[in-house]
């Protein structure tokens, strides 16, 4: 059973703040790095996947690291926006494994 | 692309009867998902498939879930009795690889009674 683990489990932030949260998960036999946004009464949406050491991905205000060697990816919100509140999954794959392991999500809440 | 399309969206039905929920995958993808979300666990995942064949049915929770994949265009999730405990939204997700990004359906929101 692979380990994936979401910090904070939950988070509430004022508007326009800037935020990051952290999923942690086995460093050896890493294969990708999955990040989801999922609102409310919708279903999961893929933000990024990263696959090497060191990988920066970006959209909008959204961005992601990831650090292999040491087993974590953050997840950045800048100026955060009411919008912007969902659960934010990370899911993890191995190289041996033969799915995506997903941690229990981050649940942001950006208050106006 | 329409994405992974479930049916039906929304199901009530009473204990005791047989629950029926679809899945198209996208048309190409090779992988294909079963979920469930509940407020105490979360996302679970039921069981998945890799070209039509089941791979792990670990997920599944008793033996009055099953589930097929008879093609590359669709597979089903049955419920045989289903019991109120079941109420949950079902996900369906499917994906080009077992550990590639995973899109994900609408959901189908159960409610036994």
């Amino acid at each position: 059973i692979l380990n994936v683990e979401q910090s904070p489990q939950s988070l509430h932030v004022q508007e326009g703040d800037s935020t990051n949260f952290t999923c942690s998960f086995p460093s050896s036999n890493f294969y990708a790095l999955h990040w989801y946004r999922w609102e409310t009464a919708k279903s999961p949406e893929a933000l990024f996947v990263m696959t090497l050491n060191g990988d920066e991905k970006k959209k909008g205000r959204i961005s992601a690291t990831l650090n292999t060697k040491e087993g974590y990816s953050y997840l950045y919100i800048k100026g955060s926006q009411p919008e912007d509140s969902a659960t934010y999954l990370c899911a993890f794959a191995s190289g041996s494994a033969r799915q995506l392991t997903f941690g229990s999500g981050t649940q942001l809440t950006v208050l106006p | 692309d329409a994405g992974v399309i479930q049916s039906p969206r929304h199901e009530v039905t009473e204990m005791g009867q047989e629950v029926t929920l679809r899945c198209k995958p996208i048309s190409g993808h090779n992988s294909l998902f079963w979920y469930r979300q509940t407020m105490m666990r979360g996302l679970e995942l039921l069981i998945y498939f890799n070209n039509n064949v089941p791979i792990d049915d670990s997920g599944m929770p008793e033996d009055r879930f099953s589930a097929k994949m008879p093609n590359a265009s669709f597979s089903t999730l049955k419920i045989q009795p289903s019991e109120p405990r079941d109420s949950a939204v079902y996900f369906c997700a499917s994906s080009l690889g077992q550990r590639e990004t995973q899109y994900f359906g609408p959901g189908t929101r159960l409610l036994v009674l």
